[in-house]
């Protein structure tokens, strides 16, 4: 069954550091999403994006951060200085419609720790 | 900010019993309702979407009901297994945007 694989699965950076987390989605899927979940804290949406570009963006995702697809196969979150309430567990999704019918699909996690 | 509740936080159960759980969201604005099992270390499997008031799924052993005017969804696990064990989350998609609000879980623990 097809699946949506995240890279790396631990990342621990210094506060101010940049951080790239990878993820690529299933291949025909059109949407794609990043969610964190903060340890013991719900988990939150951050960005889609389709079509190559933004589609909506919570508060959260501030100037700090920014996604791209670069190649039309991966799509990355970039955290430019992290601090460390940025620490979560990372999470990119894929949808193949709008329409919701078939749920996300999700990665199986980064989890980012600042130090 | 939407607030979707699920309850309980937790529930411990003895293998082969039947078990159910809410999630509560608010009714207005509602587009689809999700429920996603989440075993520890994997990644969250979607396990139903359901858009209409009424609304019955089932997956084997699995079922759901939905009722968007009072705001709430059952998920039902009959005769439960241990591989039933994970944290199952509901999200509301509210308004047609891919986004969906996560409730907070709710996590199973099914006892041999």
């Amino acid at each position: 069954e097809p699946e949506v694989t995240q890279t790396p699965s631990h990342q621990v950076t210094q506060m101010g550091q940049e951080v790239i987390l990878r993820c690529v989605p299933i291949s025909n899927h059109l949407y794609f999403y990043w969610y964190r979940q903060i340890l013991g804290q719900k988990v939150e949406f951050l960005v889609s994006f389709y079509n190559n570009e933004i589609s909506e963006k919570s508060e959260i995702f501030d100037d700090q951060f920014s996604v791209e697809r670069p190649d039309g196969s991966n799509f990355t979150l970039k955290i430019r200085s992290t601090k460390l309430e940025d620490s979560a567990m990372y999470f990119c999704a894929s949808n193949l419609e709008r329409g919701q019918q078939y749920g996300y699909t999700f990665g199986s996690g980064t989890r980012l720790t600042v130090v | 900010i939407l607030n979707v509740e699920q309850s309980p936080q937790s529930l411990h159960v003895q293998e082969g019993d039947s078990t159910n759980f809410t999630c509560s969201f608010p009714s207005s604005n509602f587009y689809a309702l999700h429920w996603y099992r989440w075993e520890t270390a994997k990644s969250p499997e979607a396990l139903f979407v359901m858009t209409l008031n009424g609304d019955e799924k089932k997956k084997g052993r699995i079922s759901a009901t939905l009722n968007t005017k009072e705001g709430y969804s059952y998920l039902y696990i009959k005769g439960s297994q241990p591989e039933d064990s994970a944290t199952y989350l509901c999200a509301l998609n509210s308004g047609g945007y891919q986004k969906v609000t996560f409730g907070t879980g709710t996590k199973l623990q099914v006892i041999p």
